[in-house]
């Protein structure tokens, strides 16, 4: 069975602070994973996407990697700031038709 | 564009009633897709489609119709609305099944009382 999972649930760091949230996948057989960002009792904005065939993707400040034989991607965060403060999501397909399953998220506090 | 949107963004339903969730693109996406979201246990697919006539069940779909009669609309139907369907809904898209991007909608808040 396809599952994805984050830990932690929740993370608390300082600001300035560089960080790495974790996401693993129980199939190594992925089509693409992307990154979400949700804010309290807002829908889900996207971060990155990183195809089968990508080691990594990076927009601004933000860094994902893949690594499929692991079953693992981590979603890199530098120079955190307070506005960085949300749940982060991440998302896998496997298969052709758009059905992408998502891990519980990280709950990530920035402290200023 | 004004994306993907949801209508309405909260609703109080009673158990036994039916309604609708409305969903709308204008980016011209092949797909679209359901999910509900509750605490603690992520989003879970709800029902998709990969174009105009064509529809899928994914994880959690019992008690729930769609149907998708044009490439734009996609709504969510609640047929017997049910305590367990209190939830947020959110409805994506995305451009194709080449991999493409997941746009999501702002959510449709459902409490069944």
């Amino acid at each position: 069975k396809q599952e994805v999972t984050q830990i932690p649930a929740a993370l608390s760091v300082p600001e300035g602070e560089n960080l790495v949230l974790n996401c693993s996948f129980t199939d190594s057989a992925i089509y693409n994973l992307q990154w979400f960002r949700q804010d309290p009792g807002k829908g889900l904005t996207s971060l990155l996407l990183i195809q089968s065939s990508q080691r990594e993707q990076t927009s601004g400040r933000l860094n994902a990697s893949l690594d499929k034989s692991s079953g693992r991607s981590t979603l890199y965060i530098a120079a955190s700031q307070p506005g960085d403060s949300a749940t982060y999501l991440c998302a896998v397909r496997w298969d052709n038709f758009n059905k992408f399953y998502f891990g519980s998220g990280t709950k990530l506090n920035v402290k200023p | 564009n004004a994306g993907v949107t949801q209508t309405p963004k909260f609703q109080v339903l009673k158990t036994g009633q039916s309604m609708t969730l409305q969903c709308a693109q204008d980016m011209n996406h092949e797909y679209m897709s359901w999910y509900r979201q509750d605490p603690g246990m992520g989003l879970r697919l709800i029902h998709y489609s990969v174009g105009a006539g064509i529809t899928d069940q994914g994880e959690v779909p019992n008690g729930y119709n769609v149907s998708r009669s044009t490439t734009e609309d996609f709504p969510l139907r609640l047929l017997s609305a049910a305590p367990s369907q209190t939830s947020v809904y959110f409805c994506a898209s995305s451009y194709d099944s080449s991999g493409g991007e997941q746009f999501f909608g702002p959510g449709t808040r459902l409490t069944v009382l």
